[in-house]
């Protein structure tokens, strides 16, 4: 079946540092793969997606690009704030339309 | 649009009693998708349906949770009776075919 793994969190850094959190997925197929952020007592909301291999999703700063040959969907951003800090969810949908999510990973950022 | 509607959006209630949390979809959207979130599972999907039919109950944890979708607009998730391992946020989510899924607000439940 479908899985996703992403890096264990808390993810701490300090504001205007670089952030990577790594996503991994297992899959049949070709799945269309996202980025979910989820803020403090809120829901989830889409983050950025990519459809295809080799597409780059892109949103407020962030990005991943779909690797097939690794298999990944690394999230990258290339200078945080403290306003990014959130939980990060990686997901991939297949044929079935039903997403498949990561545990998620919490991001802190300091000032 | 309002976005995905979920009410309430704090229970509080005693083992034993009935709860029953509420979501009113986006017009249009013809999946609905029921998960719950708790530090220790992450998010898990307890159920969804397609044209309010339900299609994959595989993920509710036992009978003390039923869910209906008695139309387009509106779906119930019932625990009876509530215990206090099911204190969560529960999520109601939904898409259109193929389409990106939206969550609604959530609702934190404690079970005392």
């Amino acid at each position: 079946g479908n899985s996703v793994t992403q890096m264990e969190g808390p993810v701490t850094l300090s504001e205007e540092a670089f952030l990577t959190i790594n996503c991994t997925y297992t899959a049949t197929g070709y799945p269309s793969l996202f980025w979910y952020v989820q803020y403090p007592g809120e829901g989830l909301q889409l983050l950025l997606k990519a459809t295809k291999a080799d597409d780059k999703g892109s949103n407020k700063g962030f990005e991943a690009t779909y690797r097939k040959e690794t298999t990944s969907f690394h999230l990258e951003k290339g200078s945080v704030q403290v306003s990014d800090s959130a939980v990060y969810f990686c997901a991939l949908r297949g044929g079935s339309y039903i997403p498949t999510f990561g545990r998620g990973t919490s991001l802190i950022v300091h000032p | 649009d309002a976005g995905v509607i979920q009410s309430p959006r704090h229970e509080v209630t005693e083992m034993g009693q009935e709860v029953t949390l509420r979501c009113k979809p986006i017009s249009g959207h013809d999946y609905l998708f029921w998960y719950r979130q708790t530090m220790m599972r992450g998010l898990e999907l307890l159920i969804y349906f397609n044209n309010n039919v339900p299609i994959d109950d595989s993920g509710m944890p036992e009978d003390r949770f039923s869910a209906k979708m008695p139309n387009a607009s509106f779906s119930t998730l019932k625990i009876q009776p509530s215990e206090p391992r099911d204190s969560a946020v529960y999520f109601c989510a939904s898409s259109s075919t193929g389409g990106t899924q939206y969550f609604g607000p959530g609702t934190r439940l404690t079970v005392l």
